[in-house]
């Protein structure tokens, strides 16, 4: 199994507080994603990174920030979490930017914001 | 940008009788295809890919997958379903623009 963590795994906050979530990897890809997933919409791309300080946006980016100071870690922060952002949040590596190439993905971290 | 359909929310098959699921893509160029399955409380594990070459792909699992380009297809077979492949299926297109699509998925629930 491809070495990626997520921290927290399950995470209640409040309407209006921060929130940050960790993937961090042993594999040192160069690529790294953040995806949301809901029911009948998959995976939803969020930010991803394509090196140390290099990061994009996704699909679905308004309402996340993301920061990456170091290959093995990848941070989201949601700045002020709103209902609307509960849901399971998945990482994911990749060796490089080519979609030909397979994503690895971590086990998840559910967000609950009340 | 591209874009991906499955059809089918939700599958009920017997252990032991075979099982197709739907995937269907839009994008102008050839796509890059997989199909991820997702156990519950688990994150995505790659069953097969496709990006040049015989179009019948063989995956992990006893999977395989079917590109048809004139149908914009890449629908996801097994020959014999057993209990331990209950999970959630996804298809997904990748193009060279680093940005993945996955369709909304389709749970298959296996009967005894």
């Amino acid at each position: 199994d491809a070495g990626i963590t997520q921290s927290p795994r399950h995470k209640v906050t409040e309407t209006g507080t921060p929130v940050t979530l960790r993937c961090h990897q042993t594999e040192n890809h160069r690529y790294m994603y953040w995806y949301r997933q809901d029911p009948g919409h998959g995976l939803r791309l969020i930010h991803y990174s394509y090196g140390v300080k290099d990061t994009d946006k996704g699909e679905v980016s308004d309402g996340y920030s993301v920061s990456r100071s170091k290959t093995e870690d990848f941070l989201l922060t949601l700045e002020s979490a709103t209902s609307s952002q509960t849901s399971v949040y998945f990482c994911a590596i990749q060796a490089d930017g080519r979609n030909r190439n397979e994503q690895f993905f971590g086990p998840g971290t559910r967000l609950t914001v009340l | 940008a591209q874009s991906v359909t499955q059809p089918d929310i939700h599958i009920t098959v017997s252990e032991g009788a075979s099982l197709e699921l739907r995937c269907n893509y839009s994008y102008g160029a050839t796509p890059y295809l997989f199909w991820y399955v997702q156990s519950p409380g688990q994150g995505l594990q790659l069953l097969l890919k496709y990006f040049s070459g015989d179009t019948l792909v063989q995956g992990i699992k006893g999977f395989e997958a079917e590109f048809k380009r004139s149908q914009s297809s890449f629908n996801l077979r097994k020959p014999s379903v057993h209990w331990s492949d209950a999970a959630e299926y996804f298809c997904a297109v990748g193009a060279n623009n680093n940005d993945m699509r996955f369709g909304a998925g389709t749970r298959l629930t296996v009967k005894p």
